[in-house]
């Protein structure tokens, strides 16, 4: 079955520094792949989308990988700020945006 | 509103008892999901509908879960005989729906936190 593997455990890093969140799936070839930001009691929010044929997506201080063949994507925040902290979701997608969601990276960035 | 937006925000329910949960779409929108997300877990597909189409319900995990979707617009997600590992978040998001514009930003609620005692 599809399945997809995030980071379970916080990650914590120093404000200024860069963070690096994984995110890995099996038994499947998703056309694309979304990250989403939750924070806690609050419904996901999307952040970037990275489609099959791109290799890298950057938005302001974020930037996503795709390597398809290694069934991976990264997600980089550079520059981190306290105001970074929450649990960020990967969701790679296809068809008609049937999205799988990994459980999810909690991040916390210390001042 | 601006924004989807769920009903109730809370619910505290005893096992074995009916609940119903209310999402109200963007306006627009004609796609509309809804998940369930147990604590710290992943959110958990349950159904999806898009316009006038048969509902994908491969995600419902009994089928004490159901989901309607009225005339296009508010979709109600309604379980019946609630157990205790029913409670859970329930989120609903929606998307613009553009048939082959695959990838297309799902917008969430705030979701209803179900707790069955």
């Amino acid at each position: 079955s599809q399945k997809i593997e995030q980071n379970s455990e916080a990650l914590n890093i120093q404000e200024g520094k860069t963070a690096t969140l994984t995110c890995n799936y099996t038994n499947y070839s998703p056309a694309y792949l979304q990250w989403y930001r939750q924070d806690p009691g609050r419904g996901p929010v999307f952040l970037l989308l990275i489609r099959e044929n791109e290799k890298e997506k950057r938005k302001e201080r974020l930037k996503v990988t795709f390597d398809t063949t290694l069934k991976q994507s990264l997600f980089h925040i550079t520059a981190s700020q306290p105001a970074d902290s929450a649990t960020y979701l990967c969701a790679p997608g296809g068809g008609y945006n049937k999205l799988i969601f990994g459980a999810g990276t909690r991040l916390a960035v210390h001042p | 509103g601006a924004g989807v937006s769920q009903s109730p925000s809370n619910k505290v329910t005893e096992k074995g008892k009916d609940v119903e949960l209310r999402c109200d779409p963007i306006s627009g929108h004609t796609a509309l999901y809804w998940y369930r997300q147990s604590l710290g877990q992943g959110l958990e597909f349950l159904i999806y509908f898009q316009g006038n189409s048969a509902p994908d319900k491969s995600g419902l995990p009994s089928d004490r879960f159901s989901a309607e979707r009225t005339g296009g617009s508010v979709s109600t997600l309604t379980i019946q005989r609630t157990q205790q590992e029913d409670s859970a978040v329930y989120l609903c998001a929606t998307s613009g729906g553009f048939s082959g514009r695959a990838g297309e930003t799902q917008y969430f609620g705030p979701g209803t936190r179900l707790l069955v005692l």
